[in-house]
């Protein structure tokens, strides 16, 4: 598949699991980004990675850790989480750092936390 | 504070009328803004982005330094463009905002 993917579609996790969301984009862009889509909100930020480093952190609280071993993946761990942490968790990836490049997004992960 | 403002949740204009989606920003330095379209099923992706003043599918959106604003105009609204659109605005700093989006169906 080509673009930028995203697994699971889907997870239903307690508050004392842990799990991982999982990002791969196979264009060969240098930044990476996972946001969180809560209803009735706008689209959050959470976390900006360029070439494998992480360039911005917007009060994401630390039960999301995010990983980027490598461009084309990016991870985003979840432990101990809240009932309204429930969203869709998008992933996107633009060619260069700096959020004024286009953005290609993944189809998402809707997580419930129950 | 918000910092895109899109005051229509929902839209509906008749197949062949005029459509515009309103977007207002708060000032800060000199901010890039964009339009991104999600279509039934299908991901979010970008419409456009005014730095390219182009128009995409028939849009077309003017930044409106005075109004603080950023519209999406079409003069003649087609079937295939009922979608929700977002606003979003990045300016230097790393700081990238979107919309709480605005959902546009085109009445056959």
């Amino acid at each position: 598949e080509t673009g930028v993917t995203q697994t699971p579609r889907h997870l239903v996790m307690g508050m004392t699991n842990k799990k991982s969301l999982k990002c791969e984009q196979h264009l060969g862009h240098n930044a990476m980004y996972w946001y969180k889509q809560s209803a009735k909100k706008p689209l959050e930020l959470m976390f900006v990675y360029s070439l494998e480093e992480r360039v911005e952190n917007n009060s994401v609280p630390s039960r999301f850790s995010p990983e980027c071993p490598n461009s084309s993946h990016l991870f985003l761990h979840l432990h101990t989480l809240q009932p309204e942490d429930s969203a869709l968790y998008l992933c996107a990836s633009s060619p260069d750092r700096g959020l004024g490049d286009t953005q290609y997004f993944g189809p998402g992960t809707r997580l419930t936390v129950l | 504070a918000q910092r895109v403002t899109q005051p229509e949740k929902l839209l509906s204009v008749f197949k062949g009328a005029p459509v515009e989606l309103k977007c207002n920003y708060s000032y800060s330095g000199s901010p890039e803004l964009f339009w991104y379209v999600q279509y039934s099923r299908q991901r979010l992706q970008l419409l456009l982005r005014h730095i390219s003043r182009e128009s995409i599918k028939g849009f077309t959106a003017d930044l409106n330094k005075g109004e603080t604003s950023f519209h999406l105009k079409k003069p003649f609204a087609q079937e295939e463009d009922s979608a929700m659109y977002y606003c979003a605005r990045w300016n230097t700093g790393n700081q990238f905002y979107f919309g709480t989006g605005t959902s546009l169906t085109v009445i056959p």
